[in-house]
């Protein structure tokens, strides 16, 4: 089992409908963090949060640390926004290793 | 844009090839990372370097070979690789060292495509 799951795999939708990925991990964390990376390859780092909540533009991330969840949040998605979503952890030693979701894969059709 | 080239985009060699990845950072970042990305599989962390010390390898095959003259620029040689070694190479910087004690968001190149003969 790996130390982060992300569900759905995969999401296709209707542009305008409300998006949700979910992130869960297994390990103690210093920050999660949320990638996009389009077709083509580079990945861009959306968010890096430790608790609460963060918006990046229409975007929305949340953290529960107690529960060891975190959903990332598109409202009013756009074909834009169709990516893949990664999820990505920092553990509490050895802050700069990343351990990897496997990705989410959205597309929005319009 | 986001201040981290990578070189070549795409490169297909033979499993007798000698190549070489370059990646240079724009951003007066501390830390370099190699990440390899597989089809189906979660990005896997290969090499990071701090300030042009290697601080982590993560157990991978000597066929590949890091080099970091510089806390701006960092390469992966090729030699002998596998077919199985095909993927998206992507190289990463991020601006703080491990000493201090905070994460720090990481910036991603455009990634390098490797194809294995």
């Amino acid at each position: 089992k790996n130390e982060v799951e992300q569900s759905p795999q995969n999401l296709t939708a209707q542009e305008g409908e409300f998006i949700t990925i979910n992130c869960s991990y297994s390990v103690g964390i210093s920050a999660l963090h949320w990638l996009q990376q389009h077709p083509g390859g580079g990945i861009v780092s959306l968010f890096m949060l430790s608790s609460g909540k963060k918006k990046h533009g229409r975007l929305i991330a949340t953290i529960n640390i107690q529960e060891k969840h975190s959903s990332l949040h598109i409202p009013a998605s756009h074909p834009r926004d169709s990516a893949v979503y990664i999820c990505a952890v920092s553990r509490r030693r050895g802050a700069q290793k990343l351990v990897f979701g496997q990705g989410t894969r959205l597309t929005i059709n319009p | 844009e986001t201040g981290v080239t990578q070189t070549p985009r795409h490169l297909v060699m033979g499993m007798t090839n000698k190549k070489s990845l370059k990646c240079e950072q724009h951003l007066g970042h501390n830390a370099m990372y190699w990440y390899k990305q597989s089809a189906k599989k979660p990005l896997e962390l290969m090499f990071v370097y701090n300030f042009k010390e290697q601080t982590e390898n993560n157990s991978v095959p000597s066929r590949f070979s890091p080099e970091c003259p510089n806390s701006s620029h960092l390469f992966l040689h090729l030699h002998t690789l596998q077919p199985e070694d095909s993927a998206l190479y992507l190289c990463a910087s991020s601006q703080d060292l491990p000493t201090s004690g905070r994460t720090d968001t990481q910036y991603f190149g455009p990634g390098t495509r490797l194809t294995v003969l």
